[in-house]
């Protein structure tokens, strides 16, 4: 069972385009991370969303956790080719040395120039 | 450079082997995890280390093995290799506080049973 659900599984778009990928729980998450991974290397952090209802921006990237802390969106305004990656959903349980993330299976996002 | 290294950065084997990969960790970060990534599963946690203690244990197979040393880097020893072992794994270190400061990632090592 997938704690974690992230959609869609695959986007492919046009440069310049808007998109909006989400993340879904039925479990309740202490903080959620965002993070990109590109081919050959290991995710990097984007950015850590800890409270119910809290949106964070990023530049062209805009994250949301939902109010009830089950659920995020990562929306991204006019994608370049350099947002091309996989974008993974991990929510936190625990804290101090017992912290633990869970990873969904991410969004293969592709941005054709 | 993330400031976590993992070595080798391939490997490939064959079945039955055994290997050891090898994390250390970002400096000032006590604990270590390691993960296994395949297409069809993600990321899939394996263990965890804390200042040289097992904390936490996901889908580890009996045949997988860790341990975090006093320098703080960490091994993970997979014996009886099997063509489904094929994957990348990757460590991650994070301060204590790792809620607020999220995971580092090394930039794995891809394992390929053959």
């Amino acid at each position: 069972t997938q704690l974690l659900e992230q959609s869609p599984q695959f986007l492919s778009i046009q440069e310049g385009e808007n998109l909006t990928v989400y993340c879904n729980s039925s479990s309740v998450f202490s903080s959620l991370q965002w993070y990109r991974q590109e081919p050959g290397e290991g995710p990097v952090l984007l950015v850590t969303v800890v409270t119910g209802g809290e949106v964070k921006k990023l530049k062209r990237l805009t994250f949301q956790f939902g109010d009830a802390r089950k659920d995020s969106s990562l929306h991204i305004t006019a994608a370049q080719p350099g947002d091309t990656g996989l974008y993974l959903c991990a929510g936190a349980r625990g804290g101090g040395s017992n912290y633990k993330l869970t990873f969904g299976k991410g969004t293969l996002l592709t941005v054709n120039p | 450079d993330s400031g976590v290294t993992q070595t080798p950065k391939h490997l490939i084997t064959a079945t039955g082997q055994r290997v050891t990969l090898r994390c250390s960790p970002r400096s000032g970060d006590l604990s270590v995890y390691w993960y296994q990534q395949s297409l069809d599963q993600g990321l899939q946690f394996l263990i965890q280390y804390y200042n040289g203690e097992e904390r936490a244990k996901g889908n580890i197979l009996e045949r997988f093995s860790a341990q975090q040393f006093p320098d703080l880097h960490s091994e993970l020893n997979l014996s009886s290799l099997e063509l489904g072992d094929s994957a990348l794994y990757f460590c991650a270190s994070s301060p204590r506080g790792g809620q607020l400061y999220g995971y580092t990632f090394g930039s794995g090592t891809r394992l390929t049973v053959v």
